[in-house]
């Protein structure tokens, strides 16, 4: 069985500091992972995704993750936050590797300080 | 393509009355998803469809719920005598075959 676990529900950073949102999974097959953004009253829009190959994965609007099989991790990073960057963040596995069925974790609300 | 609509994007509802929405998903996909997601969580699936037939329903799905895709392109979920509990964001997605699924901007339902 799969999950995923995110560590923070709220992280805070200042405008052009560094952005790190941590997402630890669970999988009994290597997995296929998802970071995906949420913004107040949205859905789900994608920023990037792991399946195989390459394990540091770029995505959108400058945001990248690594895959780290030996740690099980998947973590988010933004070399330089800006303020459009606050939004709520789920990183997601899929359920026996099909794109869209997914267990999310339960978010992480990125606040960005002027 | 505009992507996934869904509509309503809100809903409220007096509690014990049936409610459907409706979602089209981006046209060439073939498999469709819905998702629940209550406040301060993260989305749980529910269903998929693969052209019109449902493979597949969480136990989150109670047998109030319904989810249709009579012709294999737009979706309806319906909740039949809704309760409190019902309240949410529904979400659907849309994927081609077993590729990353695109989002609509979901539909947000209040029970009262």
């Amino acid at each position: 069985a799969q999950s995923v676990t995110q560590l923070g529900s709220h992280v805070s950073v200042s405008e052009g500091a560094l952005v790190l949102l941590r997402c630890n999974y669970s999988s009994s097959v290597p997995p296929y992972l998802f970071w995906y953004v949420q913004y107040p009253n949205q859905g789900l829009q994608l920023l990037l995704k792991y399946t195989t190959g390459a394990t540091l994965v770029k995505g959108i609007n400058g945001f990248e993750a690594e895959f780290k099989k030996s740690e099980t991790s998947f973590h988010l990073t933004k070399p330089s936050a800006h303020m459009s960057d606050a939004a709520e963040y789920f990183c997601a596995v899929s359920i026996d590797n099909q794109g869209g069925k997914l267990i999310f974790g339960q978010g992480t609300e990125l606040s960005v300080k002027p | 393509d505009t992507g996934v609509s869904q509509d309503p994007r809100h809903k409220i509802t007096k509690r014990g009355q049936n409610v459907t929405f409706r979602c089209d998903p981006i046209s060439e996909h073939n498999r469709l998803y819905w998702y629940r997601q209550t406040l301060g969580q993260g989305p749980e699936f529910l269903t998929y469809f693969q052209n019109e037939a449902q493979l597949e329903k969480s136990r989150l799905l109670s047998d109030r719920f319904s989810a249709e895709r009579p012709k294999g392109s737009f979706s309806t979920l319906e909740i039949q005598r809704t309760e409190q509990g019902d309240s949410a964001m529904y979400l659907c997605a849309s994927s081609f075959e077993n590729t990353e699924a695109f989002f609509g901007q979901g539909t947000r339902l209040t029970v009262v």
